[in-house]
C-alpha cells in the first residue's frame, strides 16, 4: 500500500496555541493533500501542495513539504475550538490519492 | 451548489441481501472513487473510475462491484454483503486533483 502516516495519531492542545502534525510516506508523488474530518462526516480539502513546491500558506493553515525525506507537516496557528477534527493527509501517485490514518486534532477552549 | 450525493445514509442489512449505494456528483468530474473507512485503518480506496466505462481496482476491492455508465453516477455494489463490510463509506469525485466527499453511508451488516 502507498499509504501515508501521520504523527501523532492524536493531539490535545489548549485554544490559542498551535497544533502540528506530520506526515510521511513512501513513494514518489506528485503533489500531497491535507483534508480535515468532523466526526462522521466527509472530508474536506484544505490545501494542496506540489512535489516542486516546500512551503505552502493558506490562512491559519501552513503546510511544508520535504520530498527527500518524504515527509509534510501541516501547521495550524492559534487553534480555536472549532479545529476540533480529524486531519489527513493524502499522496497522489499514479494518479491515485491515498490517505494516511488521520490524526485526531482536539482543541480545549 | 455542487455536492457529492450518496444514498442510503445509513443501512442495516444482513449477510447475503444485495445492495446498492448510490453516488451523484454534479460537478461534471471525470474521475470518481469510493472509499471506505474504518477505525485505526484510515480511508482505503475500493474502486476508482477515471472516466466513463474505465474502473480500476483500489486497495480493497473484494466484495465490491462497481459500475460507470453515466459521468455522474458510480454507484457501489455489494453482492453478497459480509459482517466484515460493516463500515463507513465514502464517494468522492475530482478533475483536478483535489476531491470532493459525500457525506458517508454508514453499512452494518448482521
Amino acid at each position: 500500500s502507498q499509504q501515508g502516516e501521520e504523527d501523532p495519531q492524536a493531539l490535545s492542545i489548549q485554544e490559542g496555541e498551535n497544533a502540528t502534525m506530520n506526515c510521511s510516506y513512501k513513494t514518489s508523488i506528485n503533489n500531497l493533500q491535507w483534508y480535515r474530518q468532523n466526526s462522521g462526516r466527509g472530508l474536506v480539502h484544505l490545501i494542496l501542495i506540489r512535489s516542486n513546491e516546500r512551503e505552502k500558506h493558506s490562512g491559519r493553515l501552513r503546510v511544508t513539504l520535504d520530498t527527500s525525506k518524504k515527509s509534510s507537516s501541516l501547521l495550524i496557528t492559534a487553534s480555536r475550538a472549532a479545529d476540533t477534527a480529524s486531519y489527513f493527509c493524502a499522496t497522489d501517485a499514479k494518479n491515485n490519492l491515498f490517505f494516511g490514518t488521520g490524526t485526531r486534532l482536539t482543541v480545549i477552549p | 451548489e455542487a455536492q457529492v450525493t450518496q444514498n442510503p445514509r445509513y443501512l442495516i442489512t444482513v449477510t447475503g441481501k444485495k445492495l446498492t449505494v448510490t453516488c451523484s456528483q454534479n460537478m461534471n468530474h471525470e474521475y470518481m472513487s469510493w472509499y471506505r473507512q474504518d477505525p485505526g485503518l484510515g480511508l482505503r480506496q475500493i474502486y476508482y473510475s477515471m472516466n466513463v466505462e474505465v474502473t480500476d481496482k483500489g486497495d480493497v476491492p473484494e466484495g465490491y462491484k462497481v459500475s460507470r455508465k453515466e459521468k455522474r453516477n458510480f454507484p457501489l455494489i455489494l453482492e453478497s454483503p459480509s459482517p466484515n463490510q460493516t463500515s463507513l463509506y465514502f464517494c468522492a469525485s475530482s478533475t483536478t486533483g483535489e476531491l470532493f466527499f459525500g457525506e458517508g453511508s454508514r453499512l452494518t451488516v448482521l
